[in-house]
């Protein structure tokens, strides 16, 4: 089992709809979650940051984490075709050697089409 | 001006050459990683660095060292490059203070070719 996993997609939505993107991890103890966006060719840029059980809003962006469940989502209202892009999972997976490094899932490819 | 730089943005070199991939911060983060990004295999880590003094080996070093020459720089050689090193390479920076929220933030990349 992948320490991070996400469907790869593609995930195809149309412009205003919302887009539903998740994540799994495997470590119980797991304690900061991350979502990244990664246009083709580009560096990954961080669009949210979520620690604690439940939602994190920003903009037309909902984080959702669960870690009964191990189980992280990223949520984007009113899609936009600018959304397109691939959409990085990371975890900081568990404390001691660990603490501070991030293990990120594959991604999952996301379009929206007008 | 970008908070993570690196250099050279794009580079093709020869199997067997050496070469250095260098990341500069400004923003006063004392942790520095190196990633590669191949396509179907997401980001993986090289080598990561949580101060001056500490360089660790993260989940493909093999053929990889790195130098932290100060806080602010890291960079990554290819002692010997072969073709399946053939890919996109990030630097990375977090910051540990006190209530760090241990995100990372992305240089550009280097997108190298091993011919």
């Amino acid at each position: 089992q992948k320490e991070v996993e996400q469907n790869s997609g593609p995930l195809s939505v149309p412009e205003g709809a919302i887009a539903s993107l998740n994540c799994t991890y495997s470590d119980r103890v797991s304690q900061s979650f991350f979502w990244y966006r990664q246009y083709s060719g580009k560096s990954p840029e961080l669009i949210m940051s979520i620690y604690s059980n439940g939602d994190k809003e920003d903009g037309r962006f909902t984080a959702q984490l669960n870690k009964a469940s191990q189980y992280v989502s990223l949520l984007i209202r009113d899609s936009q075709p600018s959304d397109s892009a691939t959409y990085l999972c990371a975890v900081n997976l568990s404390g001691g050697t660990s603490y501070g490094k991030l293990t990120f899932g594959q991604g999952t490819i996301l379009t929206v089409h007008p | 001006d970008a908070d993570v730089t690196q250099t050279p943005r794009n580079r093709i070199t020869k199997t067997g050459k050496r070469i250095m991939l260098e990341c500069s911060q400004t923003k006063g983060h004392d942790r520095m990683y190196w990633y590669r990004q191949d396509p179907g295999l997401g980001l993986r880590l090289i080598y990561y660095s949580f101060d001056v003094k500490d360089i660790n080996k993260g989940e493909i070093s093999d053929g990889y060292s790195v130098s932290r020459q100060a806080q602010a720089k890291f960079s990554l050689s290819l002692e010997s490059a072969i073709p399946n090193q053939t890919a996109l390479y990030f630097c990375a920076t977090s910051d540990s203070g006190q209530g760090a929220s241990h995100e990372q933030y992305f240089g550009p990349g280097t997108r190298l070719t091993v011919t």
